[in-house]
């Protein structure tokens, strides 16, 4: 079945350590990889997106993530976290390009402690 | 930058009662997505316009039916509301939705209480 899995539902990182979120998708194609965050209460800001081509891409507030075919995986990272990037993160794929929907992963919710 | 707008941005409604939630998408961009997020859950699609043509339909209920407008603004109308409907609804917008892929944009949602 096709699918979104952020095996980490919730990580707590100190301010100033890296961040590393996890995304596995389940389709038959590379489909279109996206990462979202949602403050509280807000709606959802795009972080980064990934087509094709280099699989390193950069993203807003510092953010990449890397695609990796062998592992059907799209990992978000930040080199140091800052206390406003506390949010839940959505991955987010659309399977094909004749197939705009975005189906999304559970979220992992991010802490940042002081 | 002009962004999607979303109206309400809050509602409380009764079970059994009806609700119409309204969006209106960047200028420009004639395709539109609603999505529910219900509470702890992740956004699922519930369906899309193109050119006031639905497009693609996910899981939304038979109680629901959406439109897009001439002006391609559209509205989700929400009848017979149960408690299960409380949610985050979004809307997004994008251009169209053929050859290249187009990003969607997110509005704020409208948090939708039913009691």
């Amino acid at each position: 079945a096709q699918s979104v899995t952020q095996p980490d539902i919730h990580i707590t990182v100190s301010e100033g350590a890296s961040l590393e979120l996890r995304c596995n998708y389940s389709y038959g194609a590379t489909p279109y990889l996206f990462w979202y965050v949602q403050s509280p209460g807000q709606g959802l800001q795009l972080l980064l997106k990934y087509f094709s081509g280099d699989t390193l891409v950069q993203g807003i507030k510092g953010f990449e993530a890397e695609f990796k075919r062998s592992q059907s995986s799209f990992n978000l990272r930040k080199p140091s976290v800052h206390w406003s990037d506390a949010a839940e993160y959505f991955c987010a794929v659309a399977p094909d390009p004749n197939d705009y929907k975005l189906s999304f992963g559970a979220g992992t919710t991010v802490t940042v402690r002081a | 930058a002009a962004g999607v707008i979303q109206s309400p941005r809050h509602l409380i409604k009764e079970k059994r009662e009806t609700a119409t939630l309204k969006c209106y998408p960047i200028p420009r961009h004639d395709t539109v997505y609603w999505y529910q997020q219900g509470p702890g859950q992740d956004p699922q699609f519930l369906i899309s316009f193109y050119e006031k043509m639905q497009s693609d339909k996910g899981s939304i209920p038979d109680r629901f039916s959406a439109q897009q407008f001439s002006d391609y603004h559209s509205e989700l109308n929400m009848s017979s509301l149960e408690l299960g409907d409380s949610a985050l609804y979004f809307c997004a917008s994008s251009l169209p939705p053929y050859g290249s892929y187009n990003e969607q944009f997110f509005g704020p949602g409208t948090r939708l209480t039913v009691l």
